[in-house]
């Protein structure tokens, strides 16, 4: 069975500093992840996904993730922090185990941007 | 164009009643799932369709809980006797494919409080 571990709930950073949500999943297939993306009162929006291709994968508003495939990891980073980028963030595994694609959702982690 | 939209936003209801909350997915988009967010929790998957039919409802906690998809397009979630567990945010989502890599894009949720 696939899971995903978000393993801090909360994120807390400087603005201009470097982010860095972590996240560990566990798949007994070639999975798909993703990181989503929920603003306060607003939908949940795909910042990126790793499809099999590329491990280093480029995202919406300067995200990018790495999949590490030894690790089991699919870390979420930022160069610089925004107080924009404040918001909860959800890493998602999706992959056949059961016969389709039904994604699996983390607990999420609340980044908090400080001025 | 328009996005995923649900209604109602908020749903206030007595134990024992019955429910429905609707979905209205991107046009042309054939897969349509739900999802339960319970307070800090990430969503929790429910039931997917492909066109009319529930290719997975594996998520359907009991069988309190329905939905359909009578014309592939719109969908509706019905719960019966309804408990005051069932309060948390409903999310709706479409995509244009279900394989492991489409990404599915999110309405904002009908906030369902049972008393």
């Amino acid at each position: 069975a696939q899971s995903v571990t978000q393993l801090d709930s909360h994120v807390s950073v400087s603005e201009g500093t470097p982010v860095l949500l972590r996240c560990n999943y566990s798949s007994s297939y070639s999975p798909s992840l993703f990181w989503y993306v929920q603003h306060p009162n607003k939908g949940l929006q795909l910042l990126l996904k790793y499809t099999s291709a590329a491990t280093l994968v480029k995202g919406i508003n300067g995200f990018e993730a790495e999949f590490k495939k030894s690790e089991t990891s699919f870390h979420l980073t930022k160069p610089s922090a925004h107080m924009s980028d404040a918001a909860e963030y959800f890493c998602v595994v999706s992959d056949l185990a059961g016969g389709s694609y039904i994604p699996t959702f983390g607990r999420g982690t609340s980044l908090i941007v400080h001025p | 164009g328009a996005g995923v939209s649900q209604t109602p936003s908020n749903k206030v209801t007595e134990k024992g009643k019955y429910v429905e909350l609707r979905c209205d997915p991107i046009s042309g988009h054939t897969a349509l799932y739900w999802y339960r967010q319970s307070l800090g929790q990430g969503p929790e998957f429910l039931i997917y369709f492909q066109g009319t039919g529930a290719a997975d409802d594996s998520g359907l906690p009991n069988d309190r809980f329905f939905a359909v998809r009578p014309e592939g397009s719109v969908s509706t979630l019905k719960i019966q006797r309804t408990e005051r567990g069932d309060s948390a945010v409903y999310l709706c989502a479409s995509s244009s494919g279900t394989s492991g890599t489409d990404t599915q894009y999110f309405g904002p949720g009908t906030r369902l409080t049972v008393l």
